[in-house]
């Protein structure tokens, strides 16, 4: 099984909800990641996860708050968000960090109102 | 971090060999070269990876120059199929590695 799997699939929130996302692989991958993508734009990175463990945060606003309940499961907790926040919330794993093979889930496209 | 730079858009058409190229003046003894395709609304897809000279897979091959400062993402005989973005991206292996997508190459494949 070679698939990252991300729910939901679209998501409205307004500017007061909570709300989050989750992704999950069963590849036994220790390193998983959550990126943000704007239409046109690549891909760029919010959140690393190694072994559990949150390894890198690029200077991501508190309103996004990540989790990882365990070695298959990320979660992407969401708060007070903007509507520039509005974008595809890519998740991804690979077997350790670093520049190996990242599988990437489908995303979630968040539209914030 | 090297940067890595890429054309922003290509055309060719079907049957055709697409070749793409993306420098990297500054990249370390430690970094590797990997490639990723995204189609529209799916999340980036990894093609094929490289160190030095040259690596084929079933979908693609790699050419590396001794210099490493540059490298090429060659596809044989594109189809439609193929029209996507490509990105190029340079790091080691290291755990404190920070993925970075450059603007990549919007490939538009015609009939």
């Amino acid at each position: 099984d070679t698939e990252v799997t991300q729910t939901p699939k679209h998501l409205v929130m307004g500017m007061t909800n909570k709300k989050s996302l989750k992704c999950e692989q069963h590849m036994g991958h220790r390193a998983m990641y959550w990126y943000k993508q704007k239409a046109k734009k690549p891909p760029e990175l919010m959140f690393v996860y190694s072994y559990e463990k949150l390894s890198i945060n690029e200077s991501v606003p508190s309103r996004f708050s990540p989790e990882c309940p365990n070695s298959s499961l990320l979660n992407l907790h969401l708060h007070a968000l903007q509507p520039e926040d509005s974008a595809l919330y890519l998740c991804a794993s690979s077997q350790v960090a670093g520049l190996v093979e990242q599988y990437f889930g489908p995303g979630t496209r968040l539209t914030v109102t | 971090l090297a940067k890595t730079t890429q054309p922003i858009s290509m055309d060719s058409y079907e049957g055709q060999e697409v070749n793409i190229t993306c420098s990297h003046n500054n990249i370390a003894t430690n970094d590797y070269i990997t490639w990723y395709q995204q189609f529209p609304s799916q999340g980036p897809r990894f093609i094929i990876q490289g160190y030095k000279t040259k690596v084929t897979n079933e979908v693609a091959s790699l050419f590396i120059p001794a210099d490493r400062k540059s490298s090429t993402l060659s596809l044989p005989r594109v189809s439609l199929s193929d029209t996507a973005v490509y990105y190029c991206l340079v790091g080691d292996m290291s755990g404190s590695y920070i993925p970075t997508f450059g603007r990549g190459t919007s490939l538009i494949v015609h009939p």
